[in-house]
């Protein structure tokens, strides 16, 4: 299994302010998607990147995948309490059959 | 109902307990999945069904048993768990089986074992 790590594992903002979160790995990546997980809930896809140096936008996030195809970042521009979950990215490689692997995911929570 | 449903949405069962978990899937979709969450650990994909065909068994203990009757239900029945086993349990699907397919979650089963 080949290994995704994410960081940070945790951060605590306020209301307002910019974040930044990673996801890396040593292999490259055939494709790569990001989810958001609430509390009590599944997680929710956000965006599936393809092409390295791929830019997409979703509202307030901005998703960047690394040109070499082995890293990703969420950027979220003046975060909101509505923010707040767990982010997960999950990668797919060339020999990975059927196995979407997931990170461990980093934990956001926006305080007002 | 929409999307994807799992019942029960919590479960405390013993270790001598049997219990059953379903999913079901109103998305036309052909591929089901198990995945186990624990904390501090990333999902665990479990069991793969492509057009109700297992087509992947991540070295799951036999004491949890997948059955797909068709391509919109799946069911994970549950024997002589152990306290290890207590986690939240999340069912998914895709359109295929593809690792790059888009995957939708249901909202989790979360069990505890005693």
């Amino acid at each position: 299994t080949q290994l995704l790590e994410q960081s940070p594992q945790f951060l605590s903002i306020q209301e307002g302010e910019n974040l930044t979160v990673y996801c890396n790995s040593s292999s490259v990546f055939s494709s790569l998607q990001w989810y958001r997980q609430e509390p009590g809930e599944g997680p929710v896809l956000l965006v599936t990147v393809v092409t390295g140096g791929e830019v997409k936008k979703l509202k307030r996030l901005t998703f960047q995948f690394g040109d070499a195809r082995k890293d990703s970042s969420l950027h979220i521009t003046a975060a909101q309490p509505g923010d707040t979950g767990l982010y997960l990215c999950a990668g797919a490689w060339s020999n990975s059959g059927y196995a979407l692997n997931f990170g461990k995911g980093t934990s956001l929570l926006v305080t007002p | 109902e929409t999307g994807v449903t799992q019942t029960p949405r919590h479960l405390v069962m013993g270790m001598t307990n049997k219990k059953s978990l379903k999913c079901e899937q109103h998305l036309g979709h052909n591929a089901m999945y198990w995945y186990k969450q624990s904390a501090k650990k990333p999902l665990e994909l479990m069991f793969v069904y492509n057009f109700k065909e297992q087509t992947e068994n991540n070295s799951v203990p036999s004491r949890f048993s997948p059955e797909c009757p068709n391509s919109s239900h799946l069911f994970l029945h549950l024997h002589t768990l152990q306290p290890e086993d207590s986690a939240l349990y999340l069912c998914a699907s895709s359109q295929d089986g593809l690792a790059g397919g888009n995957r939708y979650f249901g909202p989790g089963t979360r069990l505890l074992v005693l």
